[in-house]
């Protein structure tokens, strides 16, 4: 069975600050992984997705994720945090396996704020 | 490109009343979808999700259905509202041969039962 652990449902920073939202998994099948932003009234947007190849990935806005195996874990971090940054962020797993069908199992969500 | 229209954006209806949204997705042909409902500080939960025309299936008991009477259209609907259906739906597609690749997202309908 697939899940998504995000630890702590509201992250505060200073603009500038590093942003760190943190994602552990569980999945029984090699996993691919998924960070999703979603702004005010607005559907989620694909940050950034794992598929297996380089393990630092690196997506839209700055940001980027590492998959680490050993620790079943797909933390995503920005450098410096920027005001448009604050939103709610999503962690998902997909249970495709080495198969191409695949269902996305979401987290909690984390509520990023960023303080000027 | 693929495209995915969700609508209406917003909507208020009174208790009792019957509901109606849709979905439809463009450039593609034979996606997956799925419908997602948001209530406050409780995360995505999947409610409904399809592999083809009228294959539906359900994720959680309730008081929604859902139809998809043609490839590309997804339908979320209700006899009777009740107060606990209000919340953000959401609408996202998935190519069944790169399942593994996500789901896109629709822009929303945010629901208020009043």
């Amino acid at each position: 069975a697939q899940s998504v652990t995000q630890l702590g449902s509201h992250v505060s920073v200073s603009e500038g600050a590093l942003v760190l939202l943190r994602c552990n998994y569980s999945s029984s099948v090699p996993p691919y992984l998924f960070w999703y932003v979603q702004y005010p009234n607005q559907g989620l947007q694909l940050l950034l997705k794992y598929t297996s190849a380089a393990t630092l990935v690196k997506g839209i806005n700055g940001f980027e994720a590492e998959f680490k195996k050993s620790e079943t874990s797909f933390h995503l971090t920005k450098p410096s945090a920027h005001m448009s940054d604050a939103a709610e962020y999503f962690c998902a797993v997909s249970d495709a396996g080495g198969s191409t069908l695949g269902r996305l199992y979401f987290g909690r969500g984390t509520q990023l704020t960023v303080w000027p | 490109s693929q495209t995915i229209h969700q609508w209406p954006a917003t909507l208020v209806q009174p208790v009792g009343s019957p509901l109606s949204l849709e979905c439809t997705v463009e450039g593609t042909s034979n996606p997956n979808l799925y419908w997602y409902r948001q209530a406050a500080g409780r995360g995505l939960q999947l409610l409904f999700y399809s592999v083809g025309i009228g294959q539906i299936s359900s994720e959680v008991p309730q008081n929604l259905s859902a139809s998809r009477p043609q490839d590309r259209q997804f339908i979320l609907s209700s006899k009777k509202l009740l107060l606990s259906d209000s919340g953000f739906y959401l609408c996202a597609w998935s190519d069944p041969r790169q399942g593994r690749w996500g789901y896109t997202f629709g822009s929303g309908t945010r629901l208020t039962v009043v």
